[in-house]
């Protein structure tokens, strides 16, 4: 298992533009969820779902849209990249239920808009 | 969400035992205690939940307060790889993990 996979690890954007930050899981996970750490901060929910076709919003959904198609794959789409969505982001899933262990990172992007 | 006060940082000798404080007194009956942790420049690791019960797995142990209001992260030997932020996280089930400001832990060699 490849476990959770984010491309790409490091991005460059004019202010403006827009891309797709990928996030995928072969684990069979349900729970997936989008996170943003500005430097020296703690992670914030962004967006987060609870399975194909379920999305809904964290602290800091402003600026970001997801969509969940399939199990498997959960990208953040930035909309009009802002200096102020400078920041590290990861993904992360967990299985339906509570078995012994939690949520699964990825090893994040890091994002700088210029 | 209720709400975790962790210190902000903490420090270690190698190779003797860490205990990790967390305050939760606003705990509702259906909270979980998580904790996770950041190594440098790397995503969040789980490292520990329960309930109610103390807990023990391969990397570290919880100890819960019987009125569930504090808790303890125990690491039983330290070593120069713990050195990283630990975070107390309180999750209803089926609800998405919110993290806060977390411990910073620094091991001395």
């Amino acid at each position: 298992n490849a476990g959770v996979t984010q491309t790409p690890k490091f991005q460059v954007l004019k202010t403006g533009q827009s891309m797709t930050l990928q996030c995928a899981q072969d684990m069979n996970h349900e729970y997936m969820s989008w996170y943003r750490q500005d430097p020296g901060m703690g992670l914030r929910l962004i967006h987060y779902s609870v399975g194909a076709g379920i999305t809904d919003q964290g602290e800091v959904p402003n600026g970001y849209n997801v969509s969940r198609s399939t199990t498997e794959d959960f990208p953040l789409r930035l909309l009009s990249a802002a200096p102020s969505q400078t920041s590290v982001y990861f993904c992360a899933s967990r299985p339906p239920l509570d078995r012994g262990h939690g949520y699964t990172f990825g090893s994040g992007t890091r994002l700088t808009v210029v | 969400d209720a709400k975790t006060t962790q210190p902000n940082s903490m420090e270690s000798n190698e190779e003797e035992p860490v205990h990790l404080p967390c305050n939760h007194s606003t705990i509702s009956g259906t909270d979980y205690i998580h904790w996770y942790r950041q190594l440098p420049s790397q995503g969040p690791e789980y490292v520990i939940h329960g309930l109610t019960s103390n807990v023990n797995n391969r990397m570290a142990s919880l100890a819960i307060a019987e009125d569930r209001k504090s808790s303890t992260l125990i690491l039983h030997r330290a070593t120069l790889r713990d050195a990283a932020v630990y975070y107390c996280i309180l999750r209803e089930r089926n609800t998405p993990l919110v993290f806060g400001k977390g411990t910073r832990l620094s091991v001395i060699a």
